[in-house]
């Protein structure tokens, strides 16, 4: 067990609609990152957040957005869903800001899988 | 543009021998390199990591080796046991610069192990 959290585990929803994916991290992270793993695809990096505040943008959606909340537990809302969107979104934590610079560790949750029909 | 590539999504190897899992990069900058380890249903888990100044990091049964010439990093499981069954996901990361800073992952190579 990482100690990250992730709700729901799984969700199916339609075309065009929204959804909303709850990360809690470790206790003690003040980083938060987003990933997307398609089919057959790696760990695509979305966005990361420090302490609240943005802190660096990957491969994200214009149609994605996210925050991050006093308590440190972070939201990524997904709108206009498409079929493509269906993937495993996975929520990371890390202790300071430095994302992967000088290797520091990132703690993965089990994932939201997210199916849109 | 894969920056960090895996080229075998899957290796078979019997229990007790060697299994070496490969990693290439094409992105000079980076200067830190990671192996997680996923299993079905789970979020990956970090597994071992290795900086560019070093060649070599060893952490029981798995050695990680970094050829910083030949952008290439393999990792190496010796002895293979069953439990090691799971997706390794190879990842990269730069000090220098924006979201090049985060993890870059590869696509991942599923490892069986044998009994």
């Amino acid at each position: 067990d990482s100690g990250v959290t992730q709700t729901p585990k799984h969700l199916i929803t339609a075309t065009g609609q929204r959804v909303t994916l709850r990360c809690s991290p470790r206790s003690g992270d003040l980083s938060v990152y987003w990933y997307q793993q398609s089919l057959d695809q790696g760990l695509q990096f979305l966005i990361q957040y420090y302490n609240g505040e943005e802190r660096a943008k990957g491969n994200i959606l214009e149609r994605f957005s996210a925050q991050q909340f006093p308590d440190l537990h972070s939201e990524l809302n997904l709108s206009s869903l498409e079929l493509g969107d269906s993937a495993l979104y996975f929520c990371a934590s890390s202790p300071s800001f430095s994302g992967g610079r000088l290797g520091e560790t990132q703690y993965f949750g089990p994932g939201t899988r997210l199916l849109v029909l | 543009d894969q920056q960090v590539k895996q080229n075998s999504p899957s290796l078979s190897v019997q229990e007790g021998r060697i299994s070496i899992l490969n990693c290439d990069y094409t992105n000079s900058m980076f200067d830190y390199f990671l192996w997680y380890k996923k299993y079905p249903a789970e979020g990956p888990t970090f597994l071992i990591s290795i900086s560019s100044i070093k060649d070599k990091n060893e952490d029981g049964r798995f050695t990680v080796f970094l050829n910083k010439s030949a952008k290439h990093l393999s990792l190496h499981i010796v002895p293979s046991q069953p439990g090691d069954s799971a997706v390794y996901f190879c990842a990269a990361s730069s000090r220098y610069g924006g979201s090049q800073g985060n993890l870059i992952f590869g696509k991942g190579t599923k490892l069986s192990v044998k009994p």
